[in-house]
């Protein structure tokens, strides 16, 4: 079944320190993964996107990591602030006819001052 | 450059009623979606349309929920009658081609907060 898990489901750091968030998948075949921000009241804002070859990509002080034979990928919130609160939505797309995403359920973070 | 625009952004109905949401995507765009995201969980597809055609809507239900694209630009979703479930927010998206392929950006809007009572 071509599923998206995200863990944890909620997270609280204090604003400066770090966290990773986790995506396990299991969608096959696979062409590209996606990490995207979502604000309250906003939609989704890619923040990176990798595919099969690509194991490592950064965007200011968000760094994803992919691992394509476990089937992992990580996103590293580097010196965290306020603004990181936010819900951040892992996605997988499917090589199929339409090409469809997967979204995961997302991973919560609240940045505490 | 213009995003996704959608409107209105709040709605609140009685179950039974009926209710549209209008989406006018990133201009030159050619691929435009609907999701529905219940709160708490990741968006779900609903509808895909490539110009004015439909290439999936296979989690759309199609009992109650109706979509079209008629000149390939703007988008009309429509929930007739609403239940109670249908409470969500409703984003729509658009890429310049399936944003699956490849590494095209999907560009989302401001999503339109629907409640029904």
């Amino acid at each position: 079944k071509n599923q998206v898990e995200q863990s944890p489901q909620s997270l609280i750091i204090l604003e400066g320190k770090n966290c990773t968030l986790q995506c396990n998948y299991t969608v096959s075949p696979f062409s590209n993964l996606r990490w995207y921000k979502q604000d309250t009241g906003r939609g989704p804002v890619s923040l990176t996107i990798m595919t099969f070859s690509e194991n490592t990509k950064s965007n200011g002080r968000y760094t994803a990591t992919l691992d394509a034979d476990t089937k992992q990928s990580s996103l590293h919130i580097t010196a965290s602030q306020l603004s990181d609160s936010a819900s951040y939505i892992c996605v997988v797309t499917r090589m199929d006819s339409s090409y469809k995403l997967i979204f995961g359920s997302g991973t919560r973070l609240l940045v505490r001052p | 450059e213009a995003g996704v625009a959608q409107s209105p952004r709040y709605k609140i109905i009685e179950k039974r009623q009926s209710v549209a949401f209008w989406c006018n995507p990133i201009s030159g765009h050619a691929t435009l979606y609907w999701y529905q995201q219940i709160l708490g969980q990741g968006p779900k597809l609903l509808i895909q349309f490539q110009n004015n055609g439909v290439v999936d809507d296979s989690q759309l239900p199609k009992d109650r929920f109706s979509a079209e694209r008629l000149k390939g630009v703007d988008s009309t979703l429509k929930i007739q009658p609403a239940k109670l479930e249908d409470s969500a927010v409703y984003l729509c998206a658009s890429s310049l081609v399936a944003s699956g392929r490849g590494s095209y950006e999907q560009y989302f809007g401001p999503g339109t907060r629907l409640t029904v009572t």
